[in-house]
């Protein structure tokens, strides 16, 4: 039982670059959030789905682009990276969709991006 | 404003010692409130939940919290502190009224001292 796998776990990126960080779950749960979390700041939410074909804008969604084809990867996307997104990015699910609220939260290892 | 605030960056105690990490919030309506946990280099991981019902919470690793409706409080309480409670603790609370997404604190690492 995997759980949240995110990959990769470092990336460096140059400003202007885009790529892809991957999550993906076997636990067949239909919520899945990007946060990233930055000192001293907390955990702030990115971008999340309730399901397949669903997704919605969190907190501080400028720069990202994500897409829920399936239950199971919910990719997160820079366009255009920028230094402001040197972060540590983590993938969550939960059962449900987020909407009974006692829903616990399983989160990924994390990846740890630096943008130059 | 909705807000969770956990007023210490830092929390030191010695092995053996309680502890307590405290958080406070401010939401409308009842709230759902959570503690989860980071290791160094880790993802988070759920140690507790309040709900409703008793406010005296219990959750992992000997782990309870106790929530306080009049002063708005959700502190993290340990009876005896272990040198492997050292970690990065938040909280985080779930509002009725945000879309049921989570405010989270901005934690607060707790060194434990043999």
């Amino acid at each position: 039982n995997a759980g949240v796998t995110q990959t990769p776990k470092f990336q460096v990126l140059k400003t202007g670059q885009s790529m892809t960080l991957q999550c993906a779950q076997d636990m067949n749960h239909e919520y899945m959030s990007w946060y990233r979390q930055d000192p001293g700041m907390g955990l702030r939410l990115i971008h999340y789905s309730v399901g397949a074909g669903i997704t919605d804008q969190g907190e501080v969604p400028n720069g990202y682009n994500v897409s829920r084809s399936t239950t199971e990867d919910f990719p997160l996307r820079l366009l255009s990276a920028a230094p402001s997104q040197t972060s540590v990015y983590f993938c969550a699910s939960s059962y449900g969709q987020g909407g009974s609220g006692a829903n616990v939260l399983t989160f990924g290892a994390g990846s740890r991006l630096t943008v130059l | 404003a909705q807000s969770v605030a956990q007023p210490e960056d830092q929390v030191n105690v010695a092995e053996g010692n309680p502890l307590t990490v405290k958080c406070t919030y401010s939401v409308s309506g009842n709230p759902y409130l959570f503690w989860y946990v980071q290791y160094p280099n880790r993802g988070l991981q759920f140690l507790l939940k309040y709900i409703t019902g008793d406010n005296l919470v219990k959750g992992s690793y000997g782990f309870e919290a106790e929530f306080n409706k009049s002063q708005t409080s959700f502190h993290l309480k340990k009876p005896s502190a272990l040198v492997s409670d050292s970690a990065l603790y938040f909280c985080a609370v779930r509002a009725m009224d945000s879309n049921y997404q989570l405010i989270w604190g901005a934690g607060t690492k707790l060194i434990i001292k043999p």
